[in-house]
């Protein structure tokens, strides 16, 4: 257990939808980062915080978007929802270099 | 853009057997490297990582890798594996001073371990 929480843990939506999902930190993390996983394109990296700021952008789409809380905890939001964003979502995060990944989002388009 | 090419897929084999997950990375400056396990239905857990120092590495479960800097591989190493280490492994790279310290994954190499 990386301590890193993710919820919910299965997501099943339709096209055209919005969700959030959520990510809690082990205590004293400042970074977060947010992949994706999916059969076609791997394991990819879409945008990373670090105390509230945004510090990197990946292959994030712009219908996807992404916030830090005061309390570290993440949420990542994705709009406009299409079949092609059926994935895994985990977060991580960080103390240094070494990142602790949540046990991941299982996000369904139908 | 840097990239990280595992180059088996899959790979069978069975118990006791040793077992090499090759992993190569196009970047040219310094690099962070770490291996990943994914057990089926599980979160990615770093089994080792290299930032400096001495090549040869030694992670968690029997895991080892070695840093080759002029073949820019990092491969992953166990000498007898068990039906228990069947898993994705994931290579994965952090180029020191780009912003951020995203990891760059490689496509992830399926281990089937038969008892």
């Amino acid at each position: 257990d990386s301590g890193v929480t993710q919820t919910p843990k299965h997501l099943i939506t339709a096209t055209g939808q919005r969700v959030t999902l959520r990510c809690s930190p082990r205590s004293g993390d400042l970074s977060v980062y947010w992949y994706q996983q999916s059969l076609d394109q791997g394991l990819q990296f879409l945008i990373q915080y670090y105390n509230g700021e945004e510090r990197a952008k990946g292959n994030i789409l712009e219908r996807f978007s992404a916030q830090q809380f005061p309390d570290l905890h993440s949420e990542l939001n994705l709009s406009s929802l299409e079949l092609g964003d059926s994935a895994l979502y985990f977060c991580a995060y960080a103390q240094g270099y070494e990142q602790y990944f949540g046990p991941g989002t299982r996000l369904t388009v139908t | 853009a840097q990239s990280v090419s595992q180059h088996n897929h899959h790979v069978i084999l069975s118990e006791a057997a040793s077992l090499e997950l090759g992993c190569n990375y196009s970047y040219g400056g310094t690099v962070n490297l770490f291996w990943y396990v994914q057990y089926p239905g599980q979160h990615l857990q770093l089994l080792l990582k290299y930032f400096s120092g001495d090549p040869l590495v030694k992670g968690i479960k029997g895991f080892e890798a070695e840093f080759i800097k002029s073949k820019f591989s990092f491969n992953l190493r166990k000498p007898s594996v068990q039906w228990s280490d069947t898993a994705e492994y994931f290579c994965a790279v952090n180029p020191l001073g780009a912003a951020g310290n995203k990891l760059t994954f490689g496509g992830g190499t399926r281990v089937l371990v038969k008892p």
